[in-house]
């Protein structure tokens, strides 16, 4: 069965300091995972996704399919990166659906 | 760029109404879904559709139905509101070709 695990509930970080968000999965085909980010009083959007290899924000994440785990890491945090961050796995379905994590709400204090 | 729109940001409900949230997006999308979210809960799929009129149960269907007439409009019905749905109710729509899920601004749901 698929399933996204998102351990840290709340992470706390200072401006400047590494940050990075957990993310495994369960899945026993080949995943597509994904970012979603939600800033306060925004509508929740994609971050980045790995097929994607990109940095966005200055984030980055990478598969780790021994693993099985979908982290994402920023070397120097800013304010602006409070929000709450979901990460999500597309189980292969063709009909589009999304398993999401329950959510790490991260705060980035000055 | 993708348009999703909820008909409401708000709503105030007695337990016992009928309630209806709408969605409307632009992109011709086939895939519709309606999530809540809840604190510490995340995201919790209610009701999926890919198509005009086909819908797939999610996992919290129970006190939902779902009505897609159009395939740009995706309804979600509360048949009798109670207060543990009192939440905020999440639309978002995707194509197969692109698996991105574009979201609505949400509509936050009290019921009293």
């Amino acid at each position: 069965a698929q399933r996204v695990t998102q351990p840290e509930k709340l992470l706390s970080v200072f401006k400047g300091a590494p940050v990075e968000l957990k993310c495994n999965y369960s899945y026993s085909g080949s995943p597509e995972l994904f970012w979603y980010v939600q800033y306060s009083r925004q509508r929740l959007q994609l971050l980045l996704r790995h097929i994607s290899r990109e940095s966005i924000k200055g984030f980055t994440a990478d598969l780790n399919k021994g693993e099985t785990s979908f982290h994402l890491k920023k070397p120097f945090a800013q304010e602006e990166d409070s929000a709450m961050y979901y990460c999500a796995l597309d189980g292969g379905s063709t009909l589009g659906r999304l398993y999401f994590g329950r959510g790490t709400q991260l705060t980035v204090w000055p | 760029d993708v348009k999703v729109t909820q008909s409401s940001r708000y709503l105030v409900k007695r337990t016992g109404e009928k309630v209806f949230l709408e969605c409307v997006q632009d992109m011709d999308h086939e895939n519709m879904f309606w999530y809540r979210q809840d604190p510490g809960l995340g995201l919790r799929l209610i009701y999926f559709s890919y198509d005009v009129k086909m819908k797939e149960k999610g996992d919290i269907p129970e006190g939902y139905s779902v009505s897609r007439e159009k395939k740009e409009r995706f309804s979600l019905i509360l048949e009798s509101a109670s207060t543990n749905q009192t939440s905020m109710y999440l639309c978002a729509s995707s194509s197969p070709a692109q698996e991105t899920q574009y979201f609505g601004p949400g509509t936050r749901l009290l019921v009293l």
